[in-house]
């Protein structure tokens, strides 16, 4: 079983870069697909997009596509989110979310980064 | 990719069973058996409760069952009780190798 603890939250202004993380621990993060889901105030879960550990086959999901970088970096376990200039729009939670290659269902979950932008 | 469709919310009393569904369409619910559940409480992060439409992950209340029939996925939660109070969320594979989330649903225990 892996293990996922996101990096801690973070208060930007618009037009600041951003990058936050999530690093697995406790099993081959290699044999993973991490994704990253937003949840903005009040509302529902949404993903953002999937990276596959071993090979980086990344793959966004339509309204994220262009707007963020999802990166995995194996030599530290870690995945990671971008943003090059945030709006007061990106502010949310957002959560790492693990799942088995060869499996749909994510059952490994970060604790969750809250994300505030504003000026 | 539009989100998949669920009721906004759901209410039943304790003891009783509730069902939740989650429609949507060939190209994601209907075309794969790889529908998920993910029940969410306030301030913390989505906990799966069923894998590929019916199975249970150890750990998960047998209270908790799925099913799927076309298009349209289900969530039933017999003998409800008030830690079920929580979000729920299905989440299909879908036909562009990516994943989507329903809309969300709110369980009230009554």
């Amino acid at each position: 079983e892996v293990q996922l603890v996101q990096s801690g939250a973070e208060v930007k202004k618009p037009g600041e870069s951003l990058k936050i993380s999530c690093k697995g621990s406790g099993d081959s993060f290699t044999k993973y697909w991490i994704g990253w889901v937003r949840q903005m105030p009040g509302k529902g879960l949404e993903w953002m997009g999937i990276i596959h550990f071993a090979d980086s086959d990344t793959r966004y999901s339509p309204s994220f596509q262009g707007q963020v970088t999802i990166s995995a970096d194996k030599s530290i376990s870690t995945a990671s989110l971008q943003w090059s200039s945030l709006r007061a729009s990106d502010t949310a939670m957002y959560y790492c979310a693990g799942a088995v290659h060869g499996q749909s269902s994510w059952g490994y979950w970060g604790q969750g980064a809250l994300v505030t932008v504003s000026s | 990719q539009s989100a998949l469709t669920q009721p906004a919310s759901v209410s039943g009393s304790p003891g009783q069973a509730i069902t939740i569904s989650c429609t949507g369409t060939s190209s994601d619910v209907g075309g794969y058996n790889y529908v998920s559940w993910y029940q969410q409480h306030p301030g913390k992060a989505p906990k799966l409760v069923i894998s590929d439409v019916t199975n249970r992950p150890s750990g998960v209340s047998t209270r908790f069952s799925g099913s799927k029939s076309g298009n349209t996925a289900s969530l039933t939660i017999s003998g409800l009780q008030a830690e079920d109070e929580a979000d729920y969320y299905c989440n299909s594979y879908t036909s562009s190798n990516i994943y989507v989330f329903g809309t969300g649903t709110k369980v009230t225990v009554l």
